[in-house]
């Protein structure tokens, strides 16, 4: 089956520095299936924090960029400056878009960041 | 927009209790889903309705667990015979024709 796998559980960074968190996929049931990162901050439900259907591709949303890379099938998850209000669990998320079936969606374990001031 | 919301936020039963978790979608929007998370398994798929009918259901356990949508405003998922590792947070999502999922808050239920 489809399966998704961020390497880190917990991260982190201090204020204004960079971070990247990793995600790579495995998709059996199509080539490209839609990528997702999903947002949880403390207190709130899990939110779409962007997503990017097409190979290739760039999304981006409040600083964080990630692209659809399909040789390596990751989807890395950028900022050049976190802010303390980052911190959240994050997760990577993809969904098999064949035959109109773009809801299930398969979820990385979720990476805890942790911004300090 | 009060999101999409779940009841109780936490509940916690016996083993061998019965357990109900309900779900109020957000107004307007025609799917809801459910969802499990658990350290061991993360986040898993369960069920999925489309204009309240049943359209997947093939992440729910075979047995001991169903989920119903009576009306647009509300549905529950049901757990007999409650065992110790069914204990997790259950999420309910909603979406409408745009295929965004919003997720509410979550129902934790702890099987002792």
């Amino acid at each position: 089956g489809d399966s998704v796998t961020q390497t880190e559980g917990q991260v982190t960074v201090s204020e204004s520095k960079s971070l990247i968190i990793n995600c790579t996929y495995s998709a059996t049931s199509i080539a490209y299936p839609n990528l997702f990162w999903y947002v949880r901050y403390p207190g709130e439900g899990l939110q779409l924090l962007l997503k990017v259907i097409t190979a290739g591709q760039k999304g981006s949303s409040r600083g964080f960029e990630a692209t659809y890379n399909k040789e390596t099938t990751s989807f890395h998850l950028q900022k050049a400056s976190v802010q303390e209000s980052d911190s959240a669990v994050y997760y990577c998320a993809l969904s098999d878009n064949s035959g109109g079936s773009n809801y299930k969606l398969t979820f990385g374990k979720g990476t805890l960041l942790t911004v300090t001031p | 927009n009060a999101g999409v919301i779940q009841t109780p936020r936490h509940k916690v039963t016996g083993k061998g209790q019965e357990a109900t978790l309900w779900c109020e979608p957000i107004s307007g929007h025609s799917a809801v889903f459910w969802y499990r998370q658990t350290i061991v398994q993360g986040l898993e798929f369960l069920t999925y309705f489309r204009n309240q009918a049943p359209i997947d259901d093939s992440g729910m356990p075979k047995e001991r667990f169903s989920a119903q949508m009576p009306n647009q405003s509300h549905s529950t998922l049901k757990i007999q015979s409650t065992q110790p590792q069914d204990s997790a947070v259950y999420l309910c999502a909603s979406s409408s024709d745009t295929g965004q999922l919003y997720f509410g808050e979550g129902s934790k239920l702890t099987v002792l």
